[in-house]
């Protein structure tokens, strides 16, 4: 049972390009969410979505973009990335949203020179 | 608005002594309170949950924590420390359908021989 699978798990970018960070689940969760983590500020909610074709904003959702096409799968896209997004990013999903309990995934380490 | 303050960043402690994190929380409403764990290079994982039941909520691995509305707590306990407990602790509030779960700033729990 894979759970939620994150890819890649590092990746070093540029300043001003783009890429997508992929995350599946294979529990048939309708939660979904993005979190990043930086040190001393715990985890901060990007976008989150309550099923296919349904996403809102987080806390900082500036910089990011999702999208929910499928049950399984929610990508968070950086259009133009900036150093200030170098961060560990969390994705996490749920069953719904009635029990607070989150399944997250390993984590992607993302450093933007 | 909700918040959770987690009153120490790190605890150390020794194994088989016992193990106090602090956690007060800031809510309009009733809140729905949880602990979750993360080791290192890992995902987070959910230790305990209070949604308005038993004050007193037990967890995996031996965890508890009391729900004090009078003094707004939530402090996580176990009577003693494990090596495999050494990780980092956070404290979390939910609001209503727990769309939008608030992080505290962790608390490192060291665990020395």
């Amino acid at each position: 049972n894979a759970g939620v699978t994150q890819t890649p798990k590092f990746q070093v970018l540029k300043t001003g390009q783009s890429m997508t960070l992929q995350c599946a689940q294979d529990m048939n969760h309708e939660y979904m969410s993005w979190y990043r983590q930086d040190p001393g500020m715990g985890l901060r909610l990007i976008h989150y979505s309550v099923g296919a074709g349904i996403t809102d904003q987080g806390e900082v959702p500036n910089g990011y973009n999702v999208s929910r096409s499928t049950t399984e799968d929610f990508p968070l896209r950086l259009l133009s990335a900036a150093p200030s997004q170098t961060s560990v990013y969390f994705c996490a999903s749920s069953y719904g949203t009635s029990t607070g309990e989150l399944f997250f995934g390993e984590g992607s380490r993302l450093t933007v020179l | 608005a909700q918040s959770v303050t987690q009153l120490d960043s790190h605890v150390s402690v020794s194994e088989g002594t016992p193990v106090l994190l602090r956690c007060n929380y800031s809510s309009s409403y009733s809140p729905s309170l949880f602990w979750y764990v993360q080791h290192p290079n890992k995902g987070l994982q959910l230790l305990l949950k209070y949604t308005s039941a038993a004050t007193l909520v037990k967890g995996i691995n031996g965890f508890e924590a009391e729900f004090k509305k009078s003094e707004t707590s939530f402090h996580l306990t176990k009577p003693s420390a494990h090596m495999s407990d050494a990780a980092e602790y956070f404290c979390v509030v939910g609001n209503t359908g727990f769309q939008k779960l608030v992080f505290g700033t962790g608390t490192r729990l060291l665990v020395s021989p």
